[in-house]
């Protein structure tokens, strides 16, 4: 079985820029879940997605924008970045139904100057 | 608007001790509530979850209590270890199943 994988690890980008991270989901798993950790606190759910549709979303703006593929991995996309995007980016799969067990990948340090 | 409040923030047991983190909730339309453990440069990962028409659940040594009324619960480690260091968070599911709103973390450190 493998597990949640993420690319790239880190990330350095400048302000403006547009950025796009990858999520490869759990063996199985049909649901994907993106979430924004900034350091010292907890994940905040950007949105989530099932059978390749947006399926609810977090308080972030529309440049935050997703992809879901046939082979259930995803995209994270962000536009015009900010300073405050600076995060740790984890995407996290999990089975439809049981989305309180979600499985989380090592994240992606992103970083904008 | 914060709807997971968890503390202590940080919290320091000896080896065996017992660590409780406690969490309170804002909204009832939550119908699952997980907890999860991440270590530096990691993930989380899923602890234990409970239902709220459940009072308590053991899983080997983490324990969550639950308390429906108060909107309120726990985790409690039993014999910690210093391999139980990490950073503690408790979550809430939506009803509808979507997201999960987390709290802030309890970085735990267990001396030996």
């Amino acid at each position: 079985e493998t597990g949640v994988t993420q690319s790239p690890t880190h990330l350095i980008k400048t302000r403006g820029q547009q950025v796009t991270l990858r999520c490869s989901s759990q063996s199985g798993h049909n649901t994907v879940s993106w979430y924004q950790q900034a350091l010292g606190q907890g994940p905040q759910f950007i949105f989530q997605y099932y059978r390749e549709e947006e399926n609810g979303r977090g308080n972030f703006p529309p440049r935050f924008s997703g992809l879901q593929f046939p082979n259930y991995s995803s995209e994270l996309n962000v536009n015009a970045l900010l300073l405050g995007d600076s995060a740790l980016y984890l995407c996290a799969s999990s089975f439809a139904g049981r989305t309180y067990e979600q499985y989380f990948g090592p994240g992606t340090r992103l970083t904008v100057t | 608007q914060q709807q997971v409040k968890q503390s202590p923030q940080s919290l320091i047991v000896q080896k065996g001790g017992i660590p409780i983190i406690n969490c309170a909730y804002e909204n009832t339309a939550f119908d699952y509530f997980p907890w999860y453990q991440q270590f530096p440069g990691k993930g989380p990962a899923l602890l234990i979850a409970i239902r709220p028409d459940v009072s308590e659940k053991k899983e080997g040594r983490f324990t969550i209590s639950f308390n429906k009324s108060a909107k309120q619960f726990s985790l409690h480690i039993m014999d910690s270890q210093p391999g139980d260091s990490a950073t503690y968070f408790c979550a809430a599911r939506r009803q509808a199943g979507t997201a999960l709103i987390f709290g802030k973390g309890t970085t735990l450190s267990v001396s030996s």
